[in-house]
């Protein structure tokens, strides 16, 4: 049965600072990854998607790396700005079942 | 494109009270769609899978009773949450499939927020 974990569930990166988001997944077999943001009380905004037969994805200053072998999904953001404050959600699996992550709560301190 | 509206996106009702949810695809046809559940500060949960023309598959420990999924059309699939109490407050998002093919990702509604007093 898949598992996906964000550790850790929040982050503190100061303005400016490159960020760095974990996603782990236990079942190899999937189709795809995908990265959102979600906003206080809102809904989810998709940054990238990541098919099981690529390794990255990039999207403006995001980018998105998958290695099946480990389990392992990162979101990489250089220069990070306040706007980028955020939860972050991944979701692994096939088009028909996504198994999600709890999140990562990002905060950027300017 | 690939547009998902769903609305209301906040209601505010008294107990008892039964409320419906749309969730429309603007710019596609979706044979499949999805309503996902979301408490405060925790991930989504799967509630349903609604197929058009069919009857919704209920994940494990979601009430069919309670929460009436109707997918009439390949454009709209409405949620129902039936006689609602302030334990269904939460926060409903839905999503729509595009396409039919396995790398296809499922596009978002903005979600609505339910309140229950």
């Amino acid at each position: 049965k898949q598992e996906v974990t964000q550790i850790p569930a929040a982050l503190s990166v100061p303005e400016g600072e490159n960020l760095v988001l974990n996603c782990s997944f236990t079942d190899s077999a999937i189709y795809n990854l995908q990265w959102f943001r979600q906003d206080p009380g809102k809904g989810l905004t998709s940054l990238l998607l990541i098919q099981s037969s690529q390794r990255e994805q990039t999207s403006g200053r995001l980018n998105a790396s998958l290695d099946k072998s480990s389990g392992r999904s990162t979101l990489y953001s250089a220069a990070s700005q306040p706007g980028d404050s955020a939860t972050y959600l991944c979701a692994g699996g096939s088009n028909y079942q996504l198994i999600w992550g709890a999140g990562t709560k990002l905060i950027i301190k300017p | 494109g690939a547009v998902v509206s769903q609305h209301p996106s906040w209601v505010i009702c008294k107990s008892g009270t039964s409320v419906k949810i749309e969730c429309r695809s603007l710019d596609f046809q979706a044979t499949t769609m999805f309503w996902y559940r979301q408490f405060p500060k925790q991930s989504l949960m799967l509630m349903a899978t609604s197929n058009e023309g069919s009857k919704a598959t209920y994940e494990q420990g979601v009430e069919k009773d309670k929460f009436l999924i109707n997918h009439a059309s390949l454009t709209l699939s409405t949620l129902t949450v039936t006689s609602a109490h302030p334990e269904d407050s939460s926060f409903y998002i839905c999503s729509a499939l595009q396409g039919r093919t396995s790398n296809q990702p499922q596009h978002f509604g903005d979600g609505t927020r339910l309140s229950i007093l």
